[in-house]
């Protein structure tokens, strides 16, 4: 099992151009979502999604679109890339079935792609 | 709305020494869910625990415990005989009490430098 997968790992953008990191999951998760890490920001939820078609807003979302076609991935698009947008994306994916008094680790976090914007 | 504070923003003890790390939350649910994660300088995220707002049992897993004390909304994390692999970003999250989305709300870390 290869978990959560996120490409590309590193990626350098000139301001205005628009591009996708990719976030793929093998384990047939239902939940997945994308988040930025601000240095001395912690994490902060840009999109999320309960199941292939449904996406919703989280805490960040401007200047961000996903889309959920399949359970499997869940891509996070730049339309017009901003230095703001400068950041490490993590992906996470959990399963519907995980039962909070498991002991077990929930999410699963991707390797994070860390994103430069000139 | 909900908030987690780490107030300590950066630690530095020297080897075996006992360090405790700070997490205050703040929720107006009555069921949540609490985690620790560890990020190393390789930057991936390290799932370390997760407790329900229902059990107030404090937890020990090696040279890691883990406080949770709902009459001061804290949630502790202990490391005993502190070791220089030890050394990363700690976050503290919390997660919506229904627990059917994916949402995390994070702390903004806390720095821990193990010297030897």
């Amino acid at each position: 099992n290869a978990g959560v997968t996120q490409t590309p790992k590193f990626q350098v953008l000139k301001t205005g151009q628009s591009m996708t990191l990719q976030c793929a999951q093998d384990m047939n998760h239902e939940y997945m979502s994308w988040y930025r890490q601000d240095p001395g920001m912690g994490l902060r939820l840009i999109h999320y999604s309960v199941g292939a078609g449904i996406t919703d807003q989280g805490e960040v979302p401007n200047g961000y679109n996903v889309s959920r076609s399949t359970t499997e991935d869940f891509p996070l698009r730049l339309l017009s890339a901003a230095p703001s947008q400068t950041s490490v994306y993590f992906c996470a994916s959990r399963s519907a079935r995980d039962a909070p008094s498991y002991s077990n680790q929930p999410q699963h976090f991707g390797d994070g792609t860390r994103l430069s914007i000139l | 709305a909900q908030k987690v504070t780490q107030a300590q923003t950066e630690i530095s003890v020297v080897e075996k020494e006992d360090v405790t790390l700070d997490c205050v939350y703040e929720t107006r649910d009555t069921t949540y869910y609490l985690f620790w994660y560890k990020q190393p300088p390789s930057g991936e995220l390290v799932f370390l625990i997760r407790r329900n707002s229902f059990d107030e049992q404090n937890e020990i897993s090696g040279r890691y415990s883990w406080n949770f004390q709902k009459s001061t909304s804290s949630f502790n994390f202990t490391i005993t005989a502190s070791q220089v692999v030890d050394s990363a970003v700690y976050f503290c999250a919390l997660s919506e009490g229904s627990y059917n989305t994916d949402k995390l709300i994070f702390g903004t870390g806390t720095r821990l430098q193990v010297f030897p």
